[in-house]
């Protein structure tokens, strides 16, 4: 079955970095593109960036344009998201999610916390 | 800046009802959208994709309309596991916007 686990989510203080693993299994990684979104405490969801099957393709929301990097590593079959210069805005559970055809978002992770605080 | 509507933000119906969401999307997009509803405490999960095609093991009570820039999610009939937040989201091209969530819950 598709497993999807985040990992790398913790505390760090406003412009600081963290990376985000999605670790995949169930399914052949390197077939499906992949999301990232977020949930602010108490708010609602919030598309983050995007990647396509083979990595050759990524998109952002403007709210995270030149500050995240989405990427993958076939030969882990690992999602990535770098996070740099936080925001205390950017605190929010972070989804790792596969595609299915058409860019939806079919399988869903558990979710990584990711909280900027001073 | 594209944007994605909802209405109404929150309902509250009887058991047994029949529930209508609505979502609106700025500029068209074909019929490239997706529902999702999210329980309290729990992941997202999709239930319709291309506007109108239930996701595999979906209850039929969800039905999902709509083409270009107005789209509706229907529940049939209303049951106590239905109550959690449902949102709609763009899937044509990026950004992929979510819409703001309409609130369902049980009179």
């Amino acid at each position: 079955q598709v497993q999807l686990v985040e990992s790398g989510g913790g505390v760090v203080q406003p412009g600081g970095s963290l990376r985000l693993s999605c670790a995949t299994s169930g399914y052949i990684f390197s077939n499906y593109a992949m999301h990232w979104v977020r949930q602010a405490p108490g708010k609602g969801l919030e598309w983050v960036a995007f990647i396509s099957y083979d990595g050759s393709i990524d998109r952002y929301a403007d709210s995270v344009k030149g500050r995240f990097t989405i990427s993958r590593d076939s030969s882990k079959n690992t999602l990535y998201l770098q996070m740099n210069s936080l925001k205390v805005e950017d605190t929010a559970m972070y989804y790792c999610t596969r595609e299915r055809r058409g860019f939806y978002s079919e399988y869903w992770g558990q979710g990584a916390l990711v909280t900027v605080s001073s | 800046d594209f944007q994605m509507t909802q209405s109404p933000a929150s309902l509250s119906a009887s058991v047994g009802d029949r529930v209508t969401i609505t979502c609106r999307a700025s500029q068209g997009i074909t019929n490239s959208l997706a529902w999702y509803q999210q329980r309290p405490g729990k992941v997202p999960k999709l239930l319709i994709y291309a506007a109108s095609s239930l996701q595999s093991g979906v209850p039929s009570r969800f039905s999902g309309s709509g083409s270009g820039t107005d789209f509706t999610l229907t529940i049939s009939s209303l049951q106590p596991e239905d109550v959690a937040i449902y949102y709609c989201q763009r899937c044509n091209t990026g950004p992929f916007t979510f819409g703001p969530g309409t609130a369902v819950d049980i009179k």
